[in-house]
């Protein structure tokens, strides 16, 4: 088993939709949660950074973390054709330690 | 958010050459990274530095290799290439939070 499996997509959606990211995790020490969007041929950027379990919402994006199941979840509101992209969770157990990345998710959002 | 920078981009080289691909950032982040990603597949972290004169051996086993004798620069030098080198290397940079940030990436093609 992995330590970070993530929703395989490919997901396509209408634009305006709601979307849900999600990946689960074994290790219980993971502390730190990111999600980054990759668009193709570029290197990841970083959208959202959370510590231990709960929501962050930054404008159109809320990112939830529930360490009781090893869980967390990236929403995506109104979604955009420019949100198309490789979303990419990652994990980290201490603070400044090396990062697990999940595999990601490709997102399309079709006009 | 951190300016990191990667050149080539693009490079295509024959088989048995010997090429470098630099990293440099300018937000003084000690720790630093450098991941290998095939397309569409999972990110793999082949070399890190906490700082100067620091470098390890990351999960994925690489003939790379890395130096990093200034804060800002962390070169990644292939003695002679193979075409089982071509892939996406992404090099990445962390501060004082527990975040990373990604460089453009360097797309290596070995004929």
């Amino acid at each position: 088993q992995k330590e970070v499996e993530q929703d395989p997509g490919p997901l396509s959606v209408p634009e305006g939709a709601i979307v849900s990211l999600n990946c689960t995790y074994s290790n219980s020490a993971f502390q730190y949660f990111m999600w980054y969007r990759q668009y193709s041929r570029k290197g990841p950027e970083l959208l959202m950074y959370t510590y231990s379990s709960g929501n962050k919402e930054d404008g159109r994006f809320t990112a939830q973390v529930d360490k009781s199941s090893k869980y967390i979840s990236l929403f995506i509101r109104d979604s955009q054709p420019s949100d198309s992209a490789t979303y990419l969770c990652a994990m980290s157990s201490s603070y400044g330690q090396n990062f697990v990345f999940g595999p990601g998710t490709r997102l399309s959002v079709l006009p | 958010e951190a300016d990191i920078y990667q050149t080539p981009r693009y490079l295509v080289i024959g088989t048995g050459k010997k090429i470098t691909l630099e990293c440099s950032q300018t937000m003084g982040h000690d720790k630093m990274y450098w991941y290998q990603q095939d397309p569409g597949m999972e990110l793999h972290l082949i070399h890190y530095s906490y700082g100067v004169n620091s470098t390890e051996k990351g999960d994925l086993s690489s003939e790379s290799t890395v130096s990093r004798i200034r804060t800002e620069h962390f070169p990644l030098t292939l003695e002679s290439a193979r075409p089982s080198h071509t892939s996406q290397y992404l090099c990445a940079s962390g501060g004082s939070g527990n975040t990373i940030y990604f460089g453009e990436g360097s797309w290596l093609t070995v004929v």
